[in-house]
């Protein structure tokens, strides 16, 4: 059965603290692994895939990254705005599995 | 582009009662999904439909049924609401990139069954 584990469950940080974000994952053969931001009230919009173990990828403070057990997103010098619910999926054997997700607040 | 339209935004039901939840989308996507998601549970897929015409079970179907109407719309029907069907549902497409679905998400109906 595919798993995902995203930790911590809240993250507050001070604008400009860098920080980052976990999951771990346990899948029969990875297909692919997203990473969603999702606001409150909204549904998750797409930010990563990453498909293979020792790959990255980078949009804006947000780079995401990948090994054969997990991956990290980090945040570098974050913003208020980048408050909001990040979300882990992963593609293994059967339909994508969501990780539970990780508020992260960051305060000015 | 609207992308996933979902409506209502917000539904209160009595116990017993029934309803539909619709969903549309216009990027030609093949595949359509409703998940759910409840606070500490994450997004648990109720159904999907791989196709126009087909429809199958996902982690949680009890209580649910579905019907693809055509390519664009996947409407999702409580028959006899329940207060465990309380919960923030999600209509999504995908689209094939590489050998994974990449979901685009609309933006949820909050039901409350009281």
């Amino acid at each position: 059965e595919d798993q995902v584990t995203q930790s911590p469950e809240a993250l507050r940080l001070q604008e400009g603290e860098s920080s980052s974000l976990n999951c771990s994952y346990t899948v029969s053969g990875l297909r692919g692994l997203f990473w969603y931001r999702q606001d409150p009230g909204k549904g998750p919009e797409f930010l990563f895939t990453l498909y293979s173990a020792g790959e990255e990828k980078e949009k804006e403070r947000l780079k995401a990254t990948l090994t054969k057990k997990e991956s990290f997103l980090h945040i570098t010098a974050p913003k208020p705005e980048d408050s909001a619910t990040y979300l882990c999926a992963v593609g293994g054997s059967e339909k994508l599995v969501f990780g539970k997700g990780m508020k992260l607040t960051v305060n000015p | 582009n609207a992308g996933v339209t979902q409506t209502p935004k917000f539904q209160v039901l009595k116990t017993g009662q029934s309803m539909t939840l619709q969903c549309a989308q216009d990027m030609n996507h093949n595949s359509m999904y409703w998940y759910r998601q409840d606070p500490g549970m994450g997004l648990r897929l109720i159904y999907y439909s791989a196709s126009e015409g087909t429809t199958d079970k996902g982690e949680v179907p009890n209580g649910y049924n579905v019907s693809r109407l055509n390519k664009r719309e996947f409407s999702l029907r409580l028959e006899s609401a329940a207060p465990s069907q309380t919960s923030v549902y999600f209509c999504a497409s995908s689209l094939l990139e590489g050998r994974v679905e990449k979901l685009f998400f609309g933006s949820g109906t909050q039901l409350s069954v009281l």
